[in-house]
């Protein structure tokens, strides 16, 4: 059975105190790996689409990275604006179709 | 990118009555989305894949004859909760696949749905 899952559940974490999410999934044919930032009460927002092992994709203090079990998602330096839920989601079937994780939830203070 | 609104934001209804979801792509096309369920604390569940011109396509364990999905045109797709029951209260998410990179996925605000 097809699985996706995040820890830690929860983060909280000074301003400018860098840290790691991790997303392991256990999928048959892999597609592609996403990462989504979900604030509260809204729909998820895309960040970035890791294909392939040993592929690496950054935006702003994000770095996201990928291995065949697992993918990372790096917060560097962050600031009180990156405290939202992050979410990682396989995509097997169809690029549609996506089994999401139960998320970490972050918390920046300043 | 590609945007994706959903109307209503929230909704609350009497146990028994039927509720309307619409999802919109706005300024693209859209022949397939899909609907995502999340309840408090848990992650998106996909529900169905909505086909324009076409039947929806249900995931294992959900009920085509309570969850009626309408997709009448490219932009627009409809999710109906047919006699509504306190536990199908949840937020409900629709999405759409990008117009430049169709692998992505792009996600409407939400819509919040309360059976009283």
């Amino acid at each position: 059975e097809d699985q996706v899952t995040q820890s830690p559940e929860a983060l909280r974490l000074q301003e400018g105190e860098s840290s790691s999410l991790n997303c392991s999934y256990t999928v048959s044919g892999l597609r592609g790996l996403f990462w989504y930032r979900q604030d509260p009460g809204k729909g998820p927002e895309f960040l970035f689409t890791l294909y392939s092992a040993g592929e690496e994709k950054e935006k702003e203090r994000l770095k996201a990275t990928l291995t065949k079990k697992e993918s990372f998602l790096h917060i560097t330096a962050p600031k009180p604006e990156d405290s939202a839920t992050y979410l990682c989601a396989a995509a097997t079937d169809s690029w549609g179709k996506l089994q999401f994780g139960a998320g970490t939830q972050v918390v920046v203070t300043p | 990118g590609a945007v994706v609104s959903q109307h209503p934001s929230w909704v609350i209804c009497k146990s028994g009555t039927s509720v309307k979801i619409e999802c919109r792509s706005l300024d693209f096309q859209a022949t397939t989305m899909f609907w995502y369920r999340q309840f408090p604390k848990q992650s998106l569940m996909l529900m169905a894949t909505s086909n324009e011109g076409s039947k929806a396509t249900y995931e294992q364990g959900v009920e085509k004859d309570k969850f009626l999905i309408n997709h009448a045109s490219l932009t627009l797709s409809t999710l109906t909760v047919t006699s509504a029951h306190p536990e199908d209260s949840s937020f409900y998410i629709c999405s759409a696949p990008g117009t430049t990179n169709q692998e992505t996925q792009y996600f409407g605000p939400g819509t919040r749905l309360l059976v009283l």
